[in-house]
């Protein structure tokens, strides 16, 4: 089943601080997260374990609340570049690794 | 990060004929590699696993006969669609996560992608 993503869409202003969710039904193993440029493939951001181990860029933060199944992304004094399409995706038991609806955030000037 | 190629990166084709795409993990080795579909403005759809040795797992609603997959190295994967109708046509990326003792916790990269297009 798909984790579910919200907000759908954002816009902020340069500098300005945002968060994606992402849920899910299931108990999970990881989640992973991913920024997707129009007409690219998906850019890997970051990889939350459970049991609390992080992996990804130095400037991305994220939460994996394994209770709840609940991750969050955190874009800090955000810049023009980190527009995009955010994926968040899901691994519970087995090798798939299934994604979110999406989340569209546009920075302006 | 690890790095996954794809070719080509966009083709156009007429409808009836057949396509092939094939993605390469370049510095790692990849017994797994995953096919995904993505529609305009939609989310990544898993169409199929690809397992190196073995024959492919499909997600339910896909079908295998149209959709082939060979996993013929540990580092290649291919897929071919087969008699492509306009309905095919979609963004295609394949992924492999890197090797580990446990996939669910290996970080998982993305090839470019394959925009097909049928006519």
């Amino acid at each position: 089943q798909q984790p579910v993503q919200s907000p759908q869409a954002v816009i902020l202003r340069e500098g300005e601080d945002a968060v994606i969710n992402c849920s899910s039904s299931k108990a999970l193993y990881s989640v992973h997260w991913y920024r997707q440029k129009h007409g690219e493939a998906p850019v890997f951001l970051m990889i939350l374990l459970k049991g609390g181990e992080q992996k990804g860029h130095e400037k991305i933060s994220a939460s994996f609340n394994e209770k709840k199944q609940q991750s969050s992304l955190y874009l800090t004094a955000s810049q023009l570049s980190y527009s995009g399409t955010y994926f968040c995706g899901t691994k519970a038991a087995g090798n798939k690794l299934t994604f979110g609806g999406g989340t569209r955030v546009l920075v302006k000037p | 990060g690890a790095v996954v190629s794809q070719h080509p990166s966009w083709v156009i084709c007429k409808s009836g004929t057949s396509v092939k795409i094939e993605c390469r993990s370049l510095d790692f080795q990849a017994t797994t590699m995953f096919w995904y579909r993505q529609f305009p403005k939609q989310s990544l759809m898993l169409m199929a696993t690809s397992n190196e040795g073995s024959k492919a797992t499909y997600e339910q609603g896909v079908e295998k006969d149209k959709f082939l997959i060979n996993h013929a190295s540990l580092t290649l994967s291919t897929l071919t669609v087969t008699s492509a109708h306009p309905e095919d046509s979609s963004f295609y990326i394949c992924s492999a996560p890197t090797s580990g003792p446990s996939s669910s916790y290996n970080e998982q990269f993305f090839g470019p992608g394959t925009r097909l297009t049928v006519l």
